[in-house]
């Protein structure tokens, strides 16, 4: 079974605070994304890499910040921690190629994380 | 990936089938349309992807027009476990630097 799996499943930091989000997956993958969910608004792609030290900006990357030195970890880092930041973050994994359209995305459970 | 458009809730009665629509109407020749579902507090869950053709497997059938510009999702025997957001994504066939783009998604409410 592919596995992704996120550091922490909830998580309370104070404003302006440094915080580190940490994926790792064990299936190999190329692809690897960040995601934050809100009520309404769906799923929102923050980051994305697609292989070792390769990234590129999602649709709301305004705040964050993404790390790739390994193929298997894929950290979210906010710089500077802001109560608009609260959120659940889901980090997802796939293959770059496949046959037949087997690049499926693999999700974590997510990070519930309170900027107070 | 091509935008995609699905309906923001739907509900259907257990035991009967749920179909959730979606339309893609700009996709490309080499996208795939690909189904998620979403069960409260989890992460999104693989559920079906095509090309072109129907395609079944245990959990759903995928059936895609001709034209490729809509698609719907099918749960034959739709039960409680089933109630979830349903999102419908457009994506290419290799991934390479390609954004994997969610939207909001179909509220499905299966009751009894």
């Amino acid at each position: 079974d592919v596995k992704v799996t996120q550091s922490s499943r909830y998580l309370v930091k104070r404003t302006g605070e440094k915080v580190f989000l940490e994926c790792v997956q064990d299936m190999d993958h190329e692809n690897m994304f960040w995601y934050r969910q809100d009520p309404g608004l769906g799923l929102r792609l923050i980051y994305f890499s697609y292989d070792v030290k390769m990234k590129e900006k999602g649709d709301i990357p305004e705040g964050y910040s993404v790390s790739r030195e390994k193929k298997e970890r894929f950290s979210l880092i906010l710089e500077s921690a802001s109560t608009n930041q609260t959120s659940m973050y889901l980090c997802a994994s796939r293959r770059a190629t496949g046959r037949k359209g087997d690049t499926e995305a693999f999700f974590g459970q997510g990070t519930r994380l309170t900027v107070v | 990936d091509a935008k995609t458009t699905q309906p923001t809730s739907m509900d259907c009665a257990e035991g009967r089938a749920a179909n959730l629509p979606c339309n893609h109407s700009t996709i490309s020749g080499n996208e795939y349309v690909y189904w998620y579902r979403q069960i409260h507090s989890q992460g999104p869950q693989y559920i079906i992807h095509g090309l072109k053709n129907n395609e079944t497997n245990e959990m759903a059938s995928l059936i895609i027009t001709e034209d490729r510009k809509s698609s719907t999702l099918i749960l034959p025997h739709a039960t409680l476990r089933d109630t979830a957001v349903y999102y419908c994504i457009a994506s290419l066939l290799t991934g390479g630097g390609n954004k994997l783009t969610f939207g909001t998604g179909t509220q499905l409410k299966v009751e009894l």
